[in-house]
């Protein structure tokens, strides 16, 4: 069974851009949540999705926003980049929305912001 | 608010020798707890985790960690390290119902030398 899959993988955007990135979470699995990696703030949870609903959010600002589509594949959206948006963004999927569930990580995305 | 202290920052150890790696969490209820391994350039795979029942619970690779109410701690543990255990190590603690996001403590960098 395939893992999970990001896109892309590193990216390059300039402040005030935005950008978007994918999960493709394991197949059968229908929540997928998103994690912020930063040296300076560690892992921080963003934001939970299943069944195309978002159940859990952290506390980022409204800047970043995501989705996910029936095949429950995500995305999540940043605007209006700001340099301390540059981090390493993971994707986890779940079977199911609960913390019994074991959660498995994509490689991540490696956003940087000049 | 749930938390995850991870007291140390880097550690180093040689090749054969034990290890142990410390976690200390906040939370309100019995919490769910988890050990992540992250390697360079990967995401996060999960070593172990606790719910309930023996408070010593095994993992994959040979961890294993055990939960002490008393103290508020889930500690990592390894006999024997090897050098392909060199990586960084991140705790984690869950709620239920509700709050089933994960919260991640700063990480744990481990380097083994031969």
């Amino acid at each position: 069974k395939a893992g999970v899959t990001q896109t892309p993988r590193y990216l390059i955007k300039t402040r005030g851009q935005q950008v978007t990135l994918s999960c493709s979470p394991i197949s059968g699995h229908r929540s997928v949540s998103w994690y912020q990696q930063t040296p300076g703030q560690g892992l921080q949870f963003l934001f939970e999705y299943f069944s195309e609903t978002q159940r859990n959010k952290g506390n980022f600002p409204g800047r970043f926003s995501g989705r996910q589509f029936s095949n429950s594949r995500s995305e999540m959206n940043v605007s209006t980049l700001e340099l301390g948006d540059s981090a390493l963004y993971l994707c986890a999927s779940s079977s199911l929305p609960r913390i019994s569930e074991t959660q498995y990580f994509g490689p991540g995305t490696r956003l940087l912001v000049l | 608010a749930q938390s995850v202290t991870q007291p140390d920052i880097h550690i180093t150890v040689s090749e054969g020798a034990s290890l142990e790696l410390r976690c200390n969490y906040s939370y309100g209820a019995t919490p769910y707890l988890f050990w992540y391994v992250q390697s360079p350039g990967q995401g996060l795979q999960l070593l172990l985790k606790y719910f309930s029942g023996d408070t010593l619970v095994q993992g994959i690779k040979g961890f294993e960690a055990e939960f002490k109410r008393s103290q508020s701690s889930f500690n990592l543990r390894k006999p024997s390290v090897h050098w392909s255990d060199a990586a960084e190590y991140f705790c984690a603690v869950g709620g239920n119902f509700g709050n089933e996001k994960l919260t991640f403590g700063t990480g744990t960098r481990l380097t083994i030398i031969p």
